[in-house]
């Protein structure tokens, strides 16, 4: 069974500009959930996805948002990059958001220059 | 702050010993708790489970007990290997999944040889 995969591994942007990044969940996951490991912070809650609805968002700004398809895979969007945005970007998925573990891809290293 | 910590940022334990990582939690709401290891440059593995109604699960050389008169966690790692070594973190889950995981800072595991 392949796990969650993300894209792209790296991405490297400037000040101010968009980002976007990829996530494909476990097969029959429908739950999609975002985080942010940034350095020394530890894994901070980004978003929630459930059957295509964004269900909740943690403590981040309105330029980060995202979506989620019919097929369950997610975008991550993040607007006017600033250099804190700097992090490991990662995505998990569960067949249960209420009740089952939540299993993580790789990530998405994205640096700001 | 964070409501899930842990006591000990580094753990260092010889080849073969057994391993013990603790973590509090500050929520008595919390009803989920699950184990991460992280190894560098990959995303969090899962690692086992416990239910706010049970106070010990075992898995393949670990087992996790939970303490919740006092609000603690921990996860024993029986004959540690050098595979074993990698940050690993405690999350908690406390509102059915709606606001995502909460995790402790880590704790880095190193095996001496």
């Amino acid at each position: 069974e392949a796990g969650v995969t993300q894209s792209p591994t790296h991405l490297i942007k400037t000040r101010g500009q968009q980002a976007t990044l990829r996530c494909s969940p476990i097969s029959g996951h429908t739950s999609v959930y975002w985080y942010q490991q940034a350095l020394g912070l530890g894994l901070q809650f980004l978003l929630w996805y459930d059957e295509g609805e964004e269900r909740n968002r943690g403590n981040f700004p309105p330029r980060f948002s995202g979506r989620q398809f019919p097929n369950y895979s997610s975008e991550l969007n993040v607007n006017a990059l600033e250099l804190e945005d700097s992090a490991l970007y990662l995505c998990a998925s569960s067949s249960d958001g209420n009740d089952q573990p939540q299993h993580f891809g790789d990530g998405t290293r994205l640096s700001i220059l | 702050g964070e409501s899930v910590g842990l006591h000990l940022p580094t753990l260092s334990v010889q080849e073969g010993d057994n391993s013990i990582i603790n973590c509090a939690y500050s929520n008595s709401a919390s009803d989920y708790f699950i184990w991460y290891k992280q190894e560098s440059g990959k995303g969090p593995q899962f690692i086992i489970d416990i239910r706010s109604n049970m106070d010990k699960r075992q898995g393949q050389r670990v087992t996790v007990l939970l303490n919740k008169t006092v609000k603690h966690l921990s996860l024993q790692i029986a004959a540690t290997q050098p595979g074993d070594s990698a940050v690993y973190f405690c999350a908690e889950n406390w509102s059915g999944g709606a606001d995502g995981l909460t995790f402790g800072k880590g704790t880095h595991l190193i095996i001496q040889p």
